[in-house]
């Protein structure tokens, strides 16, 4: 089974900032959080990962809490090409990215 | 620099047929992995491989087959194709070195077994 949840759907109006959750509360100490996007009928696309510090890419931005157990990530000016589905992953790098698994993920909408 | 590559990108099979599902890389990453998508859902990892000549089952091995003798390739085989086994695979790489650790896709192959 998937290491997190996500919700399964969200909304969102273009130009907003989108903040799609993760809850990861049985991550490892060696684990990081990775997020990924897949739009319709593409292979997965990787986004941003992180380990505890905030991280920011040209993408996207992934804040992590301080207890480690749950994540956003935050797309700071939603357009109609990020419509897709987005995966949340928790893996260690280094020693066991090996059965990474995918869950459901959340679907998320632009709405112009 | 043509990443991963996968071939074919659509495939009819009847029950009972086999077929492989080819994916080359070129960016010399170690770890290779074949992932399934079934329609609305998740992907579900079947094999991964470490480096040429070593691989090992993912969740849901049962129904296929892989080899890994170079760095480059990683073929998928379906020996008795069943209609269980419609779906798109993904064939992704991930590089293990430096800061920017990330897994990379492939297009997908997608597979109707009638």
């Amino acid at each position: 089974d998937a290491k997190t949840t996500q919700p399964t759907s969200m909304d969102c109006a273009e130009g907003r900032a989108a903040n799609l959750p993760c809850n990861h509360s049985t991550i490892s100490g060696n684990e990081y959080v990775y997020w990924y996007r897949q739009i319709h009928s593409q292979g997965p696309q990787y986004i941003i990962h992180g380990l505890k510090n905030n991280e920011t890419n040209e993408m996207a931005s992934l804040i992590i809490t301080e207890d480690r157990k749950s994540s956003t990530l935050i797309l700071p000016h939603a357009t109609l090409r990020d419509t897709a589905v987005y995966y949340c992953i928790v893996s260690a790098q280094k020693t066991s990215y090996d059965k990474v698994i995918f869950g459901p993920g959340t679907s998320l909408s632009v709405i112009p | 620099n043509a990443g991963v590559t996968q071939t074919p990108k659509f495939r009819i099979l009847k029950i009972g047929q086999s077929m492989t599902l080819q994916c080359t890389q070129d960016m010399n990453h170690n770890y290779m992995y074949w992932y399934r998508q079934d329609p609305g859902m998740g992907l579900k990892l079947i094999y991964y491989s470490v480096g040429a000549g070593i691989t090992d089952k993912g969740e849901v091995p049962n129904g296929y087959n892989v080899s890994r003798s170079t760095t480059e390739d990683f073929p998928l085989r379906l020996e008795l194709a069943a209609p269980s086994q419609t779906s798109v695979y993904f064939c992704a790489t991930f590089r293990l070195q430096g800061a920017k650790e990330t897994q990379y896709f492939g297009p997908g192959t997608r597979l109707l077994v009638l």
